[in-house]
């Protein structure tokens, strides 16, 4: 079964520096790749999806990227501020597969010391 | 304002005492889906609905029944509650399916005593 692997400890750094963090899944290649944001007690927030043929997108500060081959996205956010703190969670589509669903991963906490 | 709404916030219930929590979306979206969260799990799908009356199982429906009979709501229904279905649940609507940005209520905490 599609599986995905978030690094399940906390990412701590500093502010201004910029935050990376990886997503990994198995199997086959999703058709579009998403980012979320969650603070504690509320729900996901869409950052930004990019599709199979897509290497990067870009939005603000924020930069996603795809690798198929390695079956790997990066999630890049640049001059990091403590705003930024929170859990950050990829989601990949089934639908390729011929699932009609979403699967998400268990999340990367981020803090944003300053 | 477009939004997801849930209610209830939170819910403390009995073993077997049945209940339903309620979704609307304000955003005329088709698709609309129930997750539960639990720590280490991320989130998982439990049903999901691609329009009024068309409903579907998601990775984790047992125990759970969903209706879709107007296209602004979607409740999900614990027939008898256990203590396993304590969880966060979270109900989401997508204006395209279910492989495009999810929009997400705010959350519904339920514990199972």
């Amino acid at each position: 079964s599609q599986k995905i692997e978030q690094n399940s400890e906390a990412l701590n750094i500093q502010e201004g520096k910029t935050a990376t963090l990886t997503c990994n899944y198995t199997n086959y290649s999703p058709a579009y790749l998403q980012w979320y944001r969650q603070d504690p007690g509320r729900g996901p927030v869409f950052l930004l999806l990019i599709r199979e043929n897509e290497k990067e997108k870009r939005k603000e500060r924020l930069k996603v990227t795809f690798d198929t081959t390695l079956k790997q996205s990066l999630f890049h956010i640049t001059a990091s501020q403590p705003a930024d703190s929170a859990t950050y969670l990829c989601a990949l589509d089934l639908s390729s597969g011929g699932y009609n669903k979403l699967i998400f991963g268990a999340g990367t906490r981020l803090a944003v010391h300053p | 304002e477009a939004q997801v709404t849930q209610n209830p916030r939170y819910l403390i219930t009995v073993t077997g005492k049945k209940l339903t929590v309620t979704c609307s979306q304000n955003m005329n979206h088709e698709y609309m889906s129930w997750y539960r969260q639990d720590p280490g799990l991320g989130l998982r799908q439990i049903y999901y609905s691609m329009n009024v009356e068309v409903t579907d199982k998601g990775d984790v429906p047992e125990g759970y029944k969903v209706s879709r009979k107007e296209k602004r709501n979607f409740p999900l229904i614990l027939e008898s509650p256990s203590p396993n279905q304590t969880s966060l649940y979270f109900c989401a609507s997508t204006p395209r399916g279910l492989a495009y940005e999810q929009y997400f209520g705010p959350g519904t905490r339920l514990t199972v005593t």
